[in-house]
């Protein structure tokens, strides 16, 4: 059964330290991006990752860090500069094909972050 | 800046009605647009998609317009049933990343 899995889905981080969400798929997809939800806001990205080895900072990368050394996997770690940390966060992957074929992206169920 | 906009943070319908989603966009770039149905503590649901290059897609009891003169999308749901009560996101596509809106959160009354 495909599909995108995060993990955990609730946690809770203490001040100054760092926490690593996990996002792994088994759709074989090539992309791999991290959002981030907050109350009514849209989905706003963080990184994004088209290759292994790779990857992008989206529009608020301060304050987070990912790596991408498995085309399945795809972690966050939150780290203790990001000053700001509760929120949902939400993993997506999406095939790539021929110069970006019309594919959607697919979602995991998100982890929920929040700070004791 | 806000490149994908939903200015209707809620909207109730009939059931049996046609309920309309509004999206607006700035980006004349966007090549692909889609729309994600989302319930709470759950990722979001691929619902429809539509190239730049047409001008309606449909799928059933959903259809989706664009209007790329106004930088305007819309999604259609006909009829409304209360299952379809969720949290639409729309999104547009850039090179390798995805745009979203705020969300319009639906509300179909039985």
């Amino acid at each position: 059964d495909g599909g995108i899995t995060q993990s955990p889905k609730y946690l809770f981080r203490k001040e100054g330290q760092n926490v690593t969400l996990s996002c792994e798929q088994n759709l074989n997809h090539d992309a791999m991006y991290w959002y981030r939800q907050d109350p009514g806001q849209g989905l706003r990205l963080i990184y994004y990752s088209q290759i292994v080895n790779d990857f992008q900072k989206g529009d608020i990368a301060e304050g987070y860090s990912v790596s991408r050394e498995k085309k399945e996997s795809f972690p966050l770690t939150v780290t203790s500069a990001q000053k700001n940390p509760t929120a949902f966060y939400l993993c997506a992957s999406s095939t790539l094909g021929q110069v970006l074929s019309n594919q959607p992206q697919h979602f995991g169920d998100g982890t929920r972050l929040s700070i004791l | 800046d806000q490149q994908v906009k939903q200015n209707s943070p809620s909207l109730s319908v009939q059931e049996g009605r046609i309920s309309i989603l509004n999206c607006d966009y700035t980006n004349s770039m966007f090549d692909y647009f889609l729309w994600y149905k989302k319930y709470p503590a759950e990722g979001p649901t691929f619902l429809i998609s539509i190239s730049s290059i047409k001008d309606k897609n449909e799928d059933g009891r959903f259809t989706v317009f664009l209007n790329k003169s106004a930088k305007h999308l819309s999604l259609h749901i006909v009829p409304s049933q209360p299952g379809d009560s969720a949290v639409y996101f729309c999104a547009a596509r850039l090179g390798g990343q995805f745009y979203f809106g705020t969300g319009t959160s639906l509300t179909v009354i039985p």
